[in-house]
């Protein structure tokens, strides 16, 4: 079955300095999006992206943070100067927008561990 | 603005037990609402989700969700839990089933003991 995959799975870095979190959602899928979960709170939404552009974002997701789909199939957030409040799980999640499926959602890969020292 | 509320940090339940993790949520207008599992090390899993129609929606593994507009509420529930179960459940709202964004609980811990 296919699989929404994210490298790396844990992304040490110092304050200050630049990253960027990859992701390569299912290969048909449209709509591709970033969550994040601080230890111990909720997952919050970061930022969608369809048809090669931003379509909402959240507060979070201010003039630091930046995503792109370079080459058709890897889906990145960037971040430009990671600060400690950064330190998070981050989700790459895709969806196929088929609107007729009852399975169409939103499906998520395992996550990357950001810790910013 | 949309909110979810899962009031249960942990549940407990022993093996062949009936399971329920509790979500309500606040919306305005109808809501798309969908459960989701997370294994330790793993990603977010999808379970169910409600759009429109039957009220009782029936998932992956076992599990369904009953939709109750009056008490805007969408528990899920499994009729006999296993030790595999234990995982911890979020419930999410969203407007559409298509673009837009997951609004999250802050997620249910589910521990069945054998």
């Amino acid at each position: 079955e296919p699989e929404v995959t994210q490298t790396p799975s844990h992304q040490v870095t110092q304050m200050g300095q630049e990253v960027i979190l990859r992701c390569v959602p299912i290969s048909n899928h449209l709509y591709f999006y970033w969550y994040r979960q601080i230890l111990g709170q909720k997952v919050e939404f970061l930022v969608s992206f369809y048809n090669n552009e931003i379509s909402e974002k959240s507060e979070i997701f201010d003039d630091q943070f930046s995503v792109e789909r370079p080459d058709g199939s890897n889906f990145t957030l960037k971040i430009r100067s990671t600060k400690l409040e950064d330190s998070a799980m981050y989700f790459c999640a895709s969806r196929k927008g088929d609107l007729s499926s009852h399975t169409d959602t939103q499906y998520f890969g395992p996550g990357t561990r950001l810790t910013v020292l | 603005a949309q909110s979810v509320a899962q009031p249960e940090d942990q549940v407990n339940v022993a093996e062949g037990n009936p399971l329920t993790v509790k979500c309500t949520y606040s919306v305005s207008g109808n809501p798309y609402l969908f459960w989701y599992v997370q294994y330790p090390n793993r990603g977010l899993q999808f379970l169910l989700k409600y759009i429109t129609g039957d009220n009782l929606v029936k998932g992956s593994y076992g599990f369904e969700a009953e939709f109750n507009k009056s008490q805007t509420s969408f528990h899920l529930k499994k009729p006999s839990a296993l030790v595999s179960d234990s995982a911890l459940y979020f419930c999410a709202v969203s407007f559409k089933a298509a673009g837009n964004k997951l609004t999250f609980g802050g997620g249910t811990r589910v521990l069945v003991k054998p």
